[in-house]
């Protein structure tokens, strides 16, 4: 089965610098990748997809890299604010048939004013 | 897009009771998932409801214990049975849309059980 490593240690980040967080796997190549943002007591909301195909994908201040050959996703936010302060969490999904993603545990990142 | 209600938000539980949890789409769907987030841990999928048929359960889950029922295409409800506090969690319903490239959650509910 898959699976699916991210830091399990929350990251503290000074205001305005760039987050990165990592997400690592194993097994099968997923036909695409995604990136929610949870916060507490809250469901997870969809922010990026990149397809196995790309190497990396934008979206104002997220970006996404995709590297198939270290399996290997980074997720990126530049200029951080402390509203993005949240649990992250990627999640990988098969080609074909009915989507059912595979999720990590998430990352906390912390942004410090 | 899509709107999901769940509800409850929250919950405590005697142990040996039940809880039903709602899920309410504001378009129709056809695949409505159901997982359990425990502290600290990923989303893990419990089962997997279509409209019409059995629900279909991942590998550790059973019907008797989390009876799923799927009676049109914008509502489902999840049962939890015979709880006991190995059951606390944050239990989420969730839909995908856009060929499966986005799914779309409820706020969960956090399930307390004593």
């Amino acid at each position: 089965s898959q699976k699916i490593e991210q830091n399990s240690e929350a990251l503290n980040i000074q205001e305005g610098k760039t987050a990165t967080l990592t997400c690592n796997y194993t097994n099968y190549s997923p036909a695409y990748l995604q990136w929610y943002r949870q916060d507490p007591g809250r469901g997870p909301v969809f922010l990026l997809l990149i397809r196995e195909n790309e190497k990396e994908k934008r979206k104002e201040r997220l970006k996404v890299t995709f590297d198939t050959t270290l399996k290997q996703s980074l997720f990126h936010i530049t200029a951080s604010q402390p509203a993005d302060s949240a649990t992250y969490l990627c999640a990988l999904a098969r080609a074909g048939g009915s989507y059912i993603p595979t999720f990590g545990r998430g990352t906390s990142l912390i942004v410090h004013p | 897009s899509a709107v999901i209600s769940q509800k409850p938000s929250r919950d405590i539980c005697q142990r040996g009771t039940s809880l039903t949890i709602q899920c309410q789409v504001d378009s129709q769907v056809t695949m409505m998932f159901w997982y359990r987030q425990q502290p600290g841990q990923s989303l893990t999928l419990i089962a997997t409801a279509n409209q019409g048929s059995e629900a279909t359960y991942e590998s550790g889950f059973v019907i008797d214990k989390f009876p799923i029922s799927r009676p049109n295409l914008t509502f489902s409800t999840l049962t939890v049975s015979n709880m006991s506090p190995e059951d606390s969690s944050i239990y989420l319903c969730s839909v995908e849309l856009g060929g499966g490239t986005e799914a779309f959650f409820g706020q969960g509910t956090r399930l307390t059980v004593v």
